[in-house]
C-alpha cells in the first residue's frame, strides 16, 4: 500500500465546473497536509494547506480533511483551463517537515 | 525575494559518467531539501539538509548519491556513476525552519537529467 494514493486521472471537466480531487493516506500519525499544483514541465507550487478536520476555503479552491478516514480532498469551484494540471497531495507526518507526496491526479478542464 | 536557484536546467550525460546539480535556496531558509521526481510520479525526498547537517538521507542510494550544504546556504547534490534509471527532474526545495510540521516548502525550477 502507498503511503499516499490519488487517483492519477485524468479528470476531465468542464468549464465552470466543479473538479473534485482525492487523496488517502495511510499513516495515521500524519500532522499536516497540502496540495500543490504542477503545470506540465514546472515545479510544484504551494495551493492549499489544512491541518484540522473539516473544511479550508482560499478563494475557488477548498480542502477538505478526516483525520479519521484519511482522507483529504480539494475542490476547485467554478474550474477554468488554467487550472489544467496535476495536483499533488502531500502528508507530513509530524517532526522534521518530510513530505510524502502521491503521484498526482492530472486535471484537464475543456472550455 | 527571490526563490530558489537550480543550475544546470538541463543535463544529458551517457550512463557510468557523473553529474553534479547545484542549489541556492531563498535568503535565510534554514531548511534545503533536495527531491526526485521520476516521470508521473510524485517528488521523492533524497535528503534534508537543516542549515549545514543532515535531518534525513534514508532514501539517498548512497553508493552513488551524494550531496553536500556549504556553509548552510548552497548545495550539491552529485551522481556518480549515473544509471539509465537516474533519468528524472531533481528539485530543490527550501523552508524556514525545520520544526514543527506546518512549513511550506518553495520549490526552485528543477533540473532535468537525462541519462543515455
Amino acid at each position: 500500500q502507498k503511503e499516499v494514493e490519488q487517483n492519477s486521472g485524468p479528470l476531465s471537466v468542464p468549464e465552470g465546473a466543479i473538479a473534485s480531487l482525492n487523496c488517502t493516506y495511510s499513516d495515521r500519525g500524519s500532522q499536516s497536509f497540502f496540495w500543490y499544483r504542477q503545470y506540465s514541465g514546472k515545479s510544484p507550487e504551494l495551493i492549499m494547506s489544512i491541518y484540522s478536520n473539516g473544511d479550508k476555503e482560499d478563494g475557488r479552491f477548498t480542502a477538505q480533511l478526516n483525520k479519521a478516514s484519511q482522507y483529504v480532498s480539494l475542490l476547485i469551484r467554478d474550474s477554468q483551463p488554467s487550472d489544467s494540471a496535476t495536483y499533488l497531495c502531500a502528508v507530513n507526518r509530524g517532526g522534521y517537515n518530510k513530505l510524502i507526496f502521491g503521484a498526482g491526479t492530472r486535471l484537464a478542464v475543456h472550455p | 525575494e527571490a526563490g530558489v536557484a537550480q543550475s544546470p536546467r538541463y543535463k544529458i550525460i551517457e550512463k557510468r559518467q557523473s553529474v553534479a546539480f547545484w542549489c541556492n535556496p531563498i535568503s535565510g531558509h534554514a531548511t534545503l531539501y533536495w527531491y526526485q521526481q521520476i516521470l508521473g510520479q510524485g517528488p521523492k525526498l533524497l535528503i534534508q539538509f537543516q542549515n549545514n547537517g543532515v535531518v534525513d538521507d534514508s532514501q539517498l542510494p548512497k553508493d552513488r548519491f551524494s550531496a553536500e550544504r556549504l556553509k548552510g546556504v548552497d548545495s550539491t547534490l552529485k551522481i556518480q556513476p549515473a544509471k539509465l534509471e537516474d533519468s528524472a527532474v531533481y528539485l530543490c526545495a527550501s523552508s524556514p525552519r525545520t520544526s514543527g510540521d506546518q512549513e511550506t516548502q518553495y520549490f526552485g525550477p528543477g533540473t532535468r537529467l537525462l541519462v543515455l
